[in-house]
C-alpha cells in the first residue's frame, strides 16, 4: 500500500454530524487524493493537494473540506454527513514524474468504509 | 475533458482461457492510460502504464494491455486467466495530476 494508512478503516455514524478522515503517509510525497467509490460510478475525486496548505477540488467536492498542515497527513472532512455520503473512502498518493519507473500513477491507501445512518 | 469508458460491467471466462478487459478513451492531446485491480475488500493495485512507445504494455500478474490510437483504445489481457484474477479492474486516463476512471468491470473467472 505505498505506505499508506487511512484511520479509521470503519466508521458508523448519524446524519448531522461532522466526521473526519485521515490519510497517512510514511514518503513525503507532494500530490495527495481523496476519492469516493460506488457501484456503477468507479471512483471520483473529491479533493486533492498538491502541497501543505494548497488543495483544489475535484469533481464531487460538495458537502467535503479538507486540510493539509503536514505534508504526511491529508484530512477529508464532512461537515455535517448526509446519508448520500455512505461510501468507501480512499486516498491516494501520486508518485512525481521523473523518477524513473513511474509517471503520476497512483498509490492507493486501504480505504476507509463509511456509513451515515 | 479526459475521460475513459468500461463498455461491459461484467466478464465472464473459464480457467485458462484468454481475457479481455475493455478500455476506450477520450482525451485532447497524447493520452496517458493506466489499469488498476481491486481484490474484495481492498485498496486499488497499479497494474500498468501507457506512456509512450510501444503500443503493447507488459504489467504485473501476467498482464499486459494494448494501445490503439485509431480506435482509441487500450484494452487489457491476460493469455491465460486464473481463478485468482476474479477481482474489480478500473481504466483511468491522466490529465493534470489527477486521474480519471471508468467505472469498473468485474471480472469472474471460473474453474
Amino acid at each position: 500500500d505505498a505506505g499508506i494508512t487511512q484511520s479509521p478503516r470503519h466508521k458508523v455514524t448519524e446524519t448531522g454530524t461532522p466526521v473526519t478522515l485521515r490519510c497517512h503517509q510514511t514518503e513525503n510525497h507532494r500530490y495527495m487524493y481523496w476519492y469516493r467509490q460506488d457501484p456503477g460510478h468507479g471512483l471520483r475525486l473529491i479533493h486533492y493537494s498538491y502541497g501543505v496548505k494548497d488543495t483544489d477540488k475535484g469533481e464531487v467536492s460538495d458537502g467535503y473540506s479538507v486540510s493539509r498542515s503536514k505534508t504526511e497527513d491529508f484530512l477529508l472532512t464532512l461537515e455535517s454527513a448526509t446519508s448520500s455520503q455512505t461510501s468507501v473512502y480512499f486516498c491516494a498518493i501520486s508518485v512525481p514524474a521523473g523518477t524513473p519507473s513511474s509517471y503520476n500513477e497512483q498509490f492507493f491507501g486501504p480505504g476507509t468504509r463509511l456509513t451515515v445512518l | 475533458a479526459q475521460s475513459v469508458a468500461q463498455p461491459e460491467d461484467q466478464v465472464n471466462v473459464a480457467e485458462g482461457n484468454p481475457l479481455t478487459v475493455k478500455c476506450t478513451y477520450s482525451v485532447s492531446g497524447n493520452p496517458y492510460l493506466f489499469w488498476y485491480v481491486q481484490y474484495p475488500n481492498r485498496g486499488l493495485q497499479f497494474l500498468l502504464k501507457y506512456i509512450t512507445g510501444d503500443n503493447l504494455v507488459k504489467g504485473s500478474y501476467g498482464f499486459e494491455a494494448e494501445f490503439n490510437k485509431s480506435q482509441t483504445s487500450f484494452h487489457l489481457k491476460k493469455p491465460s486467466a486464473l481463478v485468482s484474477d476474479s477481482a474489480l479492474y478500473f481504466c483511468a486516463v491522466r490529465y493534470d495530476y489527477k486521474l480519471s476512471f471508468g467505472a469498473g468491470t468485474t471480472v469472474t473467472v471460473r474453474a
